[in-house]
């Protein structure tokens, strides 16, 4: 079935470090891709999404792209702020549900 | 602002109980969806619903039931059958557009057992 499989964390960085967070899927088809953050206590937002290989997707100086050929879709950023401390998932959209991965935490200190 | 409420924020169950956890949207989406999330298991689907008046079982159902009267409201019973309730219970809802269409989240309900 469709998997997704995310880089463990915590991944811990000082300001204004480079982020990547690996991600990479398995699923039948050409699935949409997503990747959700969640912040402490609440639930989780759309960061940002591709929905067709080589697209790439950005939000607010995050950015990730569609690889069909490595089934990837890492999440990367130039530099992080103490304000990206959250936890990242990586999520596909099989058949009428999406599928997540098990979240990658980001701790960023001064 | 459209978006989705769930309630309460916290919620506490005895042993024997059954308790109702609450979803409404604003966003006229059509389907609507319930996960458990457990620390470090990413989120789990519990059931979903494409239609008013139709759900179906997601990967651990088992424990749970829901009801889909009306299009706005999915609340969700964790019954007495769900041995190991604590969790963070989160709601989400999707509108129309096939795969393209990303889900959007309540912020959830912490469920813990007295």
């Amino acid at each position: 079935g469709d998997s997704v499989t995310q880089m463990e964390g915590p991944v811990t960085l000082s300001e204004e470090a480079f982020l990547t967070i690996n991600c990479t899927y398995t699923a039948t088809g050409y699935p949409s891709l997503f990747w959700y953050v969640q912040y402490p206590g609440e639930g989780l937002q759309l960061l940002l999404k591709a929905t067709k290989a080589d697209d790439k997707g950005s939000n607010k100086g995050f950015e990730a792209t569609y690889r069909k050929e490595t089934t990837s879709f890492h999440l990367e950023k130039g530099s992080v702020q103490v304000s990206d401390s959250a936890v990242y998932f990586c999520a596909l959209k099989g058949f009428q549900k999406l599928v997540f991965g098990t979240g990658t935490r980001l701790l960023v200190s001064p | 602002d459209g978006g989705i409420t769930q309630s309460p924020k916290y919620l506490f169950r005895k042993e024997g109980q059954n308790v109702t956890l609450s979803c409404e949207q604003n966003l006229n989406h059509d389907a609507m969806y319930w996960y458990r999330q457990d620390p470090g298991q990413g989120l789990r689907l519990i059931y979903y619903s494409q239609i008013v008046n139709d759900f179906q079982k997601g990967d651990i159902a088992e424990g749970y039931s829901v009801s889909r009267e009306k299009k706005e409201s999915f609340p969700l019973t964790v019954t007495s059958a769900q041995k190991n309730p604590t969790a963070f219970y989160l709601c989400a809802s999707t509108g129309q557009g096939g795969g393209n269409q990303p889900q959007h989240f309540g912020d959830g309900t912490r469920l813990s057992i007295l």
